[in-house]
């Protein structure tokens, strides 16, 4: 069964560092979405990207963050410069658009930043 | 603006029994979307159940139903033949429109033997 994947599965760095976490959405999917949780809160949204560009972002994303679909398979968060309070879970999920209802989730990347 | 409510922190219940777990809405759109999500201790959001604003029936997925109340907002996650398995964070989330998901604050359920 197709599945949302991300990499790293942790990543440790230190404040004020560029990290890129990294999802490679389902193949069919034609929306991709970025999500966060801080620890023992709940799923915060990002972003969301469809056809090459953001469709809708939330206040936390602000201009540290950026996203970007490298290739045709690859869909990226990049946060420029990480703060303490950046230490959560990052998923990235993924619908089908059209009639796809449903985004499906990765099993997330855990960044703790120092 | 768009929220959802899950008022139990933390359900309790004994494997083989059913267990309900409470979600309330509100949305202004007429077109929506309703999730429930299971998250176990690892961390990964697992996809468990669909119903739309428009869905004449209540949703079910195998042992997972949903007791849709549309008067009511109500968006109520039923486990039947509850299993050890269960034991996890569960979230309620909605989508208005096609816009994105908002999640509610979860209910930790926990299977005992």
């Amino acid at each position: 069964e197709p599945e949302v994947t991300q990499t790293p599965s942790h990543q440790v760095t230190q404040m004020g560092q560029e990290v890129i976490l990294r999802c490679v959405p389902i193949s069919n999917h034609l929306y991709f979405y970025w999500y966060r949780q801080i620890l023992g809160q709940k799923v915060e949204f990002l972003v969301s990207f469809y056809n090459n560009e953001i469709s809708e972002k939330s206040e936390i994303f602000d201009d540290q963050f950026s996203v970007e679909r490298p290739d045709g398979s690859n869909f990226t968060l990049k946060i420029r410069s990480t703060k303490l309070e950046d230490s959560a879970m990052y998923f990235c999920a993924s619908r089908a658009g059209t009639r796809g209802e449903t985004q499906y989730f990765g099993p997330g990347t855990r960044l703790l930043v120092l | 603006a768009q929220k959802i409510t899950q008022t139990q922190p933390g359900m309790f219940v004994q494997e083989k029994e059913a267990v309900t777990l409470d979600c309330t809405y509100d949305t202004s759109d007429p077109s929506y979307g309703l999730f429930w999500y299971k998250q176990p201790s690892s961390g990964e959001m697992i996809f468990l159940i669909y119903q739309g604003s428009y869905d004449q029936q209540n949703a079910t997925e195998g042992r997972y139903s949903l007791n849709f109340q549309k008067a009511r907002k109500s968006a109520n996650l039923v486990i039947s033949a509850s299993q050890l398995g269960d034991s996890a964070m569960y979230f309620c989330a909605m989508r208005p429109g096609y816009s994105t998901l908002t999640f509610g604050k979860g209910t930790m359920l926990l299977v005992s033997p």
